[in-house]
């Protein structure tokens, strides 16, 4: 079992719309849990972050942590093309250790 | 500006030849990282650094070797034992105790000739 897992995709959505992106997770004594967003050739941007159960919401963007489940999600309101990269889940567990998964590629159609 | 360098851009390595990658930041953070990212592939550990001279392998750590001299280096050498080394190569650093929230470099493309 991945420690960190992600389905690849590509997940389609039309542009307006909600994208959804799922992340679960395999060591329950994680503490930190991350969404990068990465461009095709470039080097990963922090999206949102998330430490404790529920919802964050920053703009467009809502996290969601669900810690007995093990599961972290992404939410994006509104999509827009410019929103069409690789979206990695990253969580942080024992000794500060960061675990990547293998990230989701988004495509928003206009 | 504070960040992450990295250098240089692109790198070609022939057949048992080592390379350094340079990886320097200016945030004053603890911990640094080096990760490696093959095409449509997440981002795979290969050392993690919390503090001057001292440096844990990561799950990657076979044909590679660092070194943290200081604070803020954190050099990459990809050895003749790396025999698939073709990739793309990232350095994050991070504050300690703040989640390790990742800030990237713009990364090092290592090519074998």
């Amino acid at each position: 079992q991945k420690e960190v897992e992600q389905n690849s995709g590509p997940l389609s959505v039309p542009e307006g719309a909600i994208a959804s992106l799922n992340c679960t997770y395999s060591d329950r004594g994680s503490q930190s849990f991350f969404w990068y967003r990465q461009y095709s050739g470039k080097s990963p941007e922090l999206i949102m972050s998330i430490y404790s159960n529920g919802d964050k919401e920053d703009g467009r963007f809502t996290a969601q942590l669900n810690k007995a489940s093990q599961y972290v999600s992404l939410l994006i309101r509104d999509s827009q093309p410019s929103d069409s990269a690789t979206y990695l889940c990253a969580v942080t567990g024992g000794y500060q250790k960061v675990t990547f998964g293998t990230g989701t590629k988004l495509q928003v159609i206009p | 500006d504070g960040g992450i360098t990295q250098s240089p851009k692109y790198l070609f390595r022939k057949e048992g030849q080592n390379v350094t990658l340079s990886c320097e930041q200016n945030l004053n953070h603890d911990a640094m990282y080096w990760y490696r990212q093959d095409p449509g592939q997440g981002l795979r550990l290969i050392y993690y650094s919390q503090i001057v001279n001292d440096f844990q392998k990561g799950d990657i750590a076979e044909g590679y070797s660092v070194s943290r001299e200081k604070k803020e280096s954190f050099p990459l050498t990809v050895t003749s034992a790396q025999k698939n080394p073709t990739a793309f190569y990232l350095c994050a650093s991070s504050k300690v105790g703040q989640g390790n929230i990742q800030h990237f470099g713009d990364g090092t493309r290592l090519s074998i000739l």
